[in-house]
């Protein structure tokens, strides 16, 4: 059950595009097309922004994509608002009735 | 509107026990297996154990295995939590959140809805 890994930190000005990574093994992330993304503004719970690799809940602006290749997930937010900046975590089934976080990633808008 | 209200949190010394409670309202409760999710201070967050919508499947991370319970009242529309020998580092806020999929195997899809956390500190 170890964590995913993301990069601590991201950035981007407005209006540009940023893109994390989540790896994991092909126990979690690379086995399985249950991978989520969740945004979390300080202080505040996790909110969900994609589930199933690339499906976004509705009213997640469509600026916020995913995607996955073998071992690695990504998330690109796209045309960067004010707003997007938070942390952001994926998350992975991982077999037997587990799941598992990633490391959390911290988005600034510059 | 769904909503998810823990409760339960304070202060506790090592050692001694705790018990968190969820109430859940605006959807069918009873349809729908439940996790607790934590995060420590200024950490990110871990997934501790979910519970499958008629209570008779649990699953642990391997950090509080033999020493929580998760557990699911569906006439009452509550899940609980029940923490012994606690530990400094179970310290955090414990988030309660429901499983999409509508009696959906435990963990295997993302977690849609979360309550606002209740925070645990375990010191002496």
């Amino acid at each position: 059950q170890s964590a995913l890994t993301q990069p601590p930190s991201a950035s981007g000005s407005p209006g540009q595009s940023v893109t994390i990574s989540c790896t994991g093994t092909s126990s979690d992330v690379g086995g399985y097309n249950y991978v989520s993304w969740y945004q979390q503004h300080p202080g505040k719970a996790p909110q969900l922004i994609i589930y199933e690799v690339s499906k976004r809940p509705s009213g997640v602006p469509d600026r916020f994509s995913g995607s996955k290749s073998g071992n690695t997930a990504s998330l690109t937010v796209s045309g960067l608002h004010t707003e997007d900046e938070a942390d952001y975590y994926c998350s992975s089934y991982a077999g037997s009735n587990n799941r598992v976080f990633g490391t959390g990633t911290k988005v600034t808008v510059l | 509107q769904v909503q998810l209200v823990e409760s339960g949190g304070g202060v506790v010394q090592p050692g001694r026990s705790l018990r968190l409670s969820c109430a859940a309202s605006g959807f069918t409760f009873s349809s729908y297996a439940m996790h607790w999710v934590r995060q420590a201070p200024g950490k990110g967050l871990e997934w501790v154990a979910v519970i499958s919508y008629d209570g008779s499947n649990k699953y642990y991370a391997d950090s509080v295995k033999g020493r929580f319970t998760i557990s699911r009242d569906n006439s009452k529309n509550t899940l609980y939590l029940q923490m012994n020998s606690l530990r400094a580092e179970d310290t955090a806020v414990y988030y309660c959140a429901s499983q999409e999929g509508y009696r959906s195997r435990p963990g295997l899809s993302h977690l849609d809805y979360w309550g606002q956390g209740t925070l645990v500190t375990v010191s002496s």
